[in-house]
């Protein structure tokens, strides 16, 4: 156990429709970092939070958008949902900025269908 | 556009074999390599952490080293077991955007 959570582990929905995917961070990690896991492609990186404020962008499509609360949990708001949406998304923390090891949570599978 | 190749793609040893894995990535703008062990339906899980050309490091029968004049990094399992079957991943953090960018893994399977 990481010590990273993300909730839900599940989530089946249309196209069309908006989620939000969560995850707290291992106690005192500042940085959390969300990626995408899709079937024909290996892991994405999407974005970076650090002690809530946007430290680095991937690949982040417009439709996404994520942020970090005071407590440092994250919330990954997906809009407009596509068919090629449905992926497994990680999150993981990290205690600092820079290279430090990164924790990763056990994942959301999101399926659009 | 930054790509991080990994080779081989995949591999099988038998058990008590040693191993290694390539990892290279282009030299300009870099930061730190990352190494991950990913289990399959587990989540990845960090091995190392490289900043410095020529930075070995070890964990138990695991050991890597980086070359950042040339743009590589070697990941080494002596003694291979069942258990070390999993994907191997390694991942370039760039300075100035601090975006990483992940290579598509070495899937090894250790047989018994």
């Amino acid at each position: 156990d990481s010590g990273v959570t993300q909730t839900p582990k599940h989530l089946i929905t249309a196209t069309g429709q908006r989620v939000t995917l969560r995850c707290s961070p291992r106690s005192g990690d500042l940085s959390v970092y969300w990626y995408q896991q899709s079937l024909d492609q290996g892991l994405q990186f999407l974005i970076q939070y650090y002690n809530g404020e946007e430290r680095a962008k991937g690949n982040i499509l417009e439709r996404f958008s994520a942020q970090q609360f005071p407590d440092l949990h994250s919330e990954l708001n997906l809009s407009s949902l596509e068919l090629g949406d449905s992926a497994l998304y990680f999150c993981a923390s990290s205690a600092h900025l820079g290279a430090d090891e990164q924790y990763f949570g056990p994942g959301t599978r999101l399926t659009v269908t | 556009i930054l790509n991080v190749e990994q080779s081989p793609q995949s591999l099988h040893v038998q058990e008590g074999d040693s191993t290694n894995f390539t990892c290279s990535f282009p030299s300009s703008n870099f930061y730190a390599l990352h190494w991950y062990r990913w289990e399959t339906a587990k989540s990845p899980e960090a091995l190392f952490v490289m900043t410095l050309n020529g930075d070995e490091k070890k964990k138990g029968r695991i050991s890597a080293t980086l070359n950042t004049k040339e743009g590589y990094s070697y990941l080494y399992i002596k003694g291979s077991q069942p258990e070390d079957s999993a994907t191997y991943l390694c991942a370039l953090s760039t300075s100035g955007t601090y975006k990483y960018i992940f290579g598509t893994g070495t899937r090894l399977k250790v047989l018994a």
